[in-house]
């Protein structure tokens, strides 16, 4: 199966700055990857979808100048949480979609705003 | 509307006991179904997944899930549980249909193992 790294896998940034998360397809050519949060003790919520060469489309509630997306190609997507707070720590994941019978989650980011 | 829910939020077990983590589902089409394990600080790991067939899923660790489409279920369970079962259990299905593909995750039900 494909293979997703993220970097960095951890991350401690001050309140204010910007965090840039990368979400590599290392042998997978990916149209289409997802961006997940998921705060402690909860579940894994979809924030937005990342299409190749176009917009990204965002989930009800999802702030998308806070949380620019680029998927500039088949194979990376970055995930950019600008002007970062507290309330931002979180893990992200990003998952690509594979086809209807593959999914491939990355390792996942764990980002802790001070 | 798309919905998952798990019932449970906190199961404990006793190791060598068995184990089912029930799955409930809300969705318009023909569900693509998803069981993941989360140890703490960690990623996702694929246990199993439903798509069409047998409606019983052999998955990887001993662990196996029932598609009951009547009841819009997909349970997992396990014979007889080990303490490195120990984690966050996910049930997801996946939004394929003019959605790309995302999955629409369980609130998770945490397992724990007392010896």
């Amino acid at each position: 199966g494909a293979v997703v790294s993220q970097h960095p896998s951890r991350v401690i940034c001050k309140s204010g700055t910007s965090v840039k998360i990368e979400c590599r397809s290392l042998d997978f050519q990916a149209t289409t990857m997802f961006w997940y949060r998921q705060f402690p003790k909860q579940s894994l919520m979809l924030m937005a979808t990342s299409n190749e060469g176009s917009k990204a489309t965002y989930e009800q509630g999802v702030e998308k100048d806070k949380f620019l997306i680029n998927h500039a190609s088949l194979t990376l997507s970055t995930l950019t949480v600008t002007s970062a707070h507290p309330e931002d720590s979180s893990f992200y994941i990003c998952q690509i979609a594979g086809g209807k019978e593959t999914q491939y989650f990355g390792p996942g980011t764990r980002l802790l705003v001070l | 509307a798309q919905s998952v829910t798990q019932p449970d939020i906190h199961i404990t077990v006793s190791e060598g006991a068995s184990l089912e983590l029930r799955c409930n589902y809300s969705y318009g089409a023909t569900p693509y179904l998803f069981w993941y394990v989360q140890s703490p600080g960690q990623g996702l790991q694929l246990l199993l997944k439903y798509f069409s067939g047998d409606t019983l899923v052999q998955g990887i660790k001993g662990f196996e899930a029932e598609f009951k489409r009547s009841q819009s279920s997909f349970n997992l369970r396990k014979p007889s549980v080990h303490w490195s079962d120990a984690a966050e259990y996910f049930c997801a299905v996946g939004a394929y249909y003019n959605q790309g593909g995302k999955l629409i995750f369980g609130q998770g039900t945490e397992l724990s193992v007392k010896p």
